[in-house]
Formats: C-alpha cells, structure tokens, sequence
C-alpha cells in the first residue's frame, strides 16, 4: 500500500471553477502536510503548509482530517494558470523523510 | 535567504560512463538534504537522504551513491550509468527541525544514450 494516495486525474475545469483534490495517507503518525504545486518539466515549488486547523491562503484552502487520514485542497475561482499537477506530500518527522503522492493533474480551460 | 543550487540544468550522457551531479544550499545550517528522481510522467522517488555531513540512507538499491563532503553540498554519482538512469533530478532540502517543508532545486534533466 502507497503511503500518499491521490487521484491522478486531470480535473478539466473551466476557468472561474472551484476544484477540489482530496490525498490519503496511510500512516497515522503522520505530522505534516503540505501541497505541492509542480509545472510541467520544472522542480514542485511549496503551494502552502496545512494546518490542523485547516488554513487558507488566497484562493486557496487546505484541510486536513486525521481521524480519516485526509488532506484536502480547494481552489475557488480558477485561473489559467493554476494549470499544474499538485502534489500531496506527507512527513514523518521522526524519519526525516518526506512521501509524495504521485499528484492530481488540474487542467483549466477558458 | 535560503538558496539551492543543482547543476547541470541537462546532462546527455552514454550508458557506462560516469555522473556526478552537485547540490549546494546557501543560508542555512545543518540542512536535511535530499536527491530524488522523477521518471517521465511520474512521482518523486526518494533515493537518498542525509541529515548531517558523511551521513547518507539509501531508499532503493541501484548503481548510484550520494555523499555529502561539506554541511551543504550533497552530490550525486554512479561509476556506471544504465539506460533506466534517465530521469529528472532532484535535489532538496529541508530545516532539520521538524514540520519544516523541503525545497527543490531547478532539477538536472538527464538522458541516457
């Protein structure tokens, strides 16, 4: 079993969308989470922290749910250039390693 | 600021010769320090990590090592590259203090001949 899950997609939304990418993770001792932005042929670039709390940042808002081993992101309002694959990352602190999910591709479309 | 640098941007190389690809970061201390490679239409497969200097894990069994001579350089190496070699490369670093996210270098794109 993967220890990052994610639907690999692609979401084709039309601009003005809002779009939502759930991600599993399989290990309950997981202490952090992050969304990933990655541009096709380019390094992923740190889209946002999630918070227990759940956080919000711009048009963007993660979630995170532990008791069903969850995160989520939410784009309200989409743009054309929100066109990217996102990345779900989780960390087990205690191990210094990080698990990437193998991303959700979003497609935005005028 | 905290800065990564990897290089080279794109590598062309023949099966059996030799690689070495370099990371360096700039204003931090102590980092945890990453390579990763991304096949074509992929997700990031971890292949090394280290959390001080000389101090390196293995993710998966290959033909490439990792060393990392100073606190801040982390470089990558096969004495022999194979066809299944190609990929893109990427190097990364994270605060070793914990929930601290990792940040990516611009990658090395590398092809096998």
């Amino acid at each position: 079993r993967k220890e990052v899950e994610q639907d690999p997609g692609p979401f084709n939304v039309p601009e003005g969308a809002t779009v939502a990418f759930n991600c599993t993770y399989s290990n309950s001792a997981s202490q952090s989470f992050f969304w990933y932005r990655q541009d096709c042929r380019k390094e992923p670039k740190l889209l946002m922290s999630v918070y227990s709390s759940g956080n919000e940042d711009g048009r963007f808002t993660a979630q995170l749910n532990r008791a069903s081993q969850y995160i989520s992101l939410l784009i309200r309002d989409s743009k054309l250039s929100d066109s990217a694959t996102y990345l779900c990352v989780v960390n087990l602190n205690n191990f210094n390693k990080f698990y990437f999910g193998s991303g959700t591709k979003l497609n935005v479309k005028p | 600021s905290q800065t990564i640098h990897q290089w080279p941007a794109t590598l062309v190389q023949p099966v059996g010769s030799p690689l070495s690809l370099e990371c360096t970061v700039e204003g931090t201390s102590n980092p945890n320090l990453y390579w990763y490679r991304q096949a074509a239409g992929r997700g990031l497969q971890l292949l090394f990590y280290s959390v001080g200097i000389g101090q390196i894990s293995s993710e998966v069994p290959q033909n490439l090592s990792a060393s990392r001579p100073q606190d801040r350089q982390f470089i990558l190496s096969s004495k022999k590259l194979l066809l299944s070699d190609s990929g893109f490369y990427l190097c990364a670093w994270s605060r070793s203090d914990s929930n601290q996210p990792q940040h990516f270098g611009d990658g090395t794109r590398l092809s096998i001949l």
